[in-house]
């Protein structure tokens, strides 16, 4: 498809387990960015990647969460000893370049559900 | 950190009336966005700026970068149907990263 591409779409998973979302920017944009969205909040930022630049982890809530980006395009979010606090919408964007001209798209997330 | 301060946070229209919201930021951006979210999907773009002082439109839409770039609003005219959902704005300087407000939840009363 033409736009970003995340999967899964949701999931559920028990407290303490491991798990990894993936996404698949937009053809072309070597910028990719994750961003959390809690229940009825606006978006938190998490981690930005551009090109072969050291990514941008600052958003980064505890080191139980990582993230890297192979061969410049697909990007997987891993988040380890899973917490109920970790339960939110995960969205990625991307965009064309670095530059103050270039509009993040998103792609339409992964609903992440601790039991 | 930067904050965005969006208001209103929620608004109760009729269809065909005009909507107005607005944002403003402890600093200064380089670029304001506006998306529009629906349930169960991401943020769509709606407006771009990347200027002071600019104007743009895009169909019913129309959003302005503040002169000072703390601040940007966007108007919606003759409001319809499918208008409903959150809108957001966003701003970054430089470092690519979205500092986002926190959403104007838009409903249209039948």
């Amino acid at each position: 498809g033409a736009g970003v591409s995340q999967s899964p779409s949701n999931k559920v998973t028990e407290k303490g387990k491991d798990v990894e979302l993936r996404c698949d920017p937009i053809s072309g944009h070597t910028a990719l960015y994750w961003y959390r969205q809690s229940l009825g909040q606006g978006l938190e930022f998490l981690i930005y990647f551009q090109g072969n630049s050291a990514p941008d982890k600052s958003g980064l809530p505890s080191d139980r969460f990582s993230a890297e980006r192979t061969g410049g395009s697909v990007s997987t979010l891993t988040i380890q000893r899973t917490q109920q606090e970790d339960s939110a919408v995960y969205l990625c964007a991307s965009s064309l370049a670095s530059t103050t001209r270039a509009a993040q798209h998103f792609g339409d997330g992964t609903r992440l559900s601790i039991l | 950190g930067q904050q965005l301060n969006q208001s209103p946070q929620s608004m109760f229209i009729q269809e065909g009336e005009d909507v107005s919201m607005n944002c403003t930021s402890s600093s200064i951006f380089n670029t304001w966005l506006w998306y529009k979210q629906d349930p169960g999907e991401g943020p769509v773009l709606l407006i771009a700026l990347y200027k002071a002082g600019e104007l743009t439109s895009n169909g019913r839409l129309t959003a302005q970068f503040g002169i000072t770039r703390k601040d940007s609003f966007l108007n919606i005219s003759a409001s319809i149907p499918s208008d409903v959902g959150i809108y957001f704005c966003a701003g970054n300087f430089g470092n690519e990263k979205l500092t986002f407000g926190t959403g104007t939840r838009l409903t249209i009363i039948p």
